[in-house]
């Protein structure tokens, strides 16, 4: 199993500039998440989803958007690009009923 | 909302001290998971220990224990024999395990550095 995959590693976003973050694991688990983390910070929740088709906001949705059509990709969309965006973008799954989050490898992304 | 405060942004200590990080939380849950990650320069995030709120008995894995007291809502990482492989960022984070997608809420974490 590859696990949970990250593309891209690195991205630079011109202010106002579009582009999604994918997110892929090969698990089948039904739980996958996306996670913000600012620098010097932990991490926060920005959407999960519990299932094909089901997403919801997490504590700092503002300025993403989510899909789930599949079990294995959760892709994240920034449609307009901030400098308040700039963080280490993290995706994790987990199978229901177990504690444990496989995380990624995580995207640095810079809008400048 | 449940929130996770670590208060130690920074330690550094000799490489084979023991070394504990702190972390309290916030919760009116009863049944919830703590844990403990390990972030190195590498960016993965590692699950280093896990306690069950239900359990009494501290988590023990090799090297880490912790210290967990659910009446004062305090769940402390003890290093023992500190190795130059454990510098990293270290973070405390909390699950419910009620119903729902069980989210983590993480603490703002630790940066520990072990000098040789």
């Amino acid at each position: 199993n590859a696990g949970v995959t990250q593309t891209p590693k690195f991205r630079i976003l011109k202010i106002g500039q579009s582009m999604t973050l994918q997110c892929a694991q090969d698990m089948n688990h039904n739980y996958m998440y996306w996670y913000r983390q600012d620098p010097g910070m932990g991490l926060k929740l920005i959407y999960y989803s519990v299932g094909a088709g089901i997403t919801d906001k997490g504590e700092v949705p503002n300025g993403y958007n989510v899909s789930r059509s599949t079990t294995e990709d959760f892709p994240l969309r920034l449609e307009l690009a901030a400098p308040s965006q700039t963080s280490v973008y993290f995706c994790a799954s987990r199978v229901p009923n177990s504690y444990e989050q496989y995380f990624g490898p995580g995207t640095r992304l810079t809008v400048t | 909302a449940q929130t996770v405060t670590q208060s130690q942004p920074e330690m550094s200590v000799q490489e084979a001290e023991t070394v504990t990080l702190s972390c309290t939380y916030d919760t009116s849950e009863n049944n919830y998971y703590l844990f403990w990650y390990k972030q190195p320069p590498s960016r993965q995030m590692i699950l280093v220990i896990r306690q069950e709120a239900y359990k009494q008995q501290n988590a023990t894995e090799n090297r880490f224990s912790v210290n967990f007291q659910k009446a004062a809502k305090s769940f402390s990482l003890k290093i023992s024999d500190s190795q130059l492989g454990d510098t990293a960022m270290y973070f405390c984070a909390f699950m419910k395990t009620s119903q729902g997608a069980q989210k983590l809420v993480f603490g703002q974490g630790t940066r520990l550095t072990i000098n040789p």
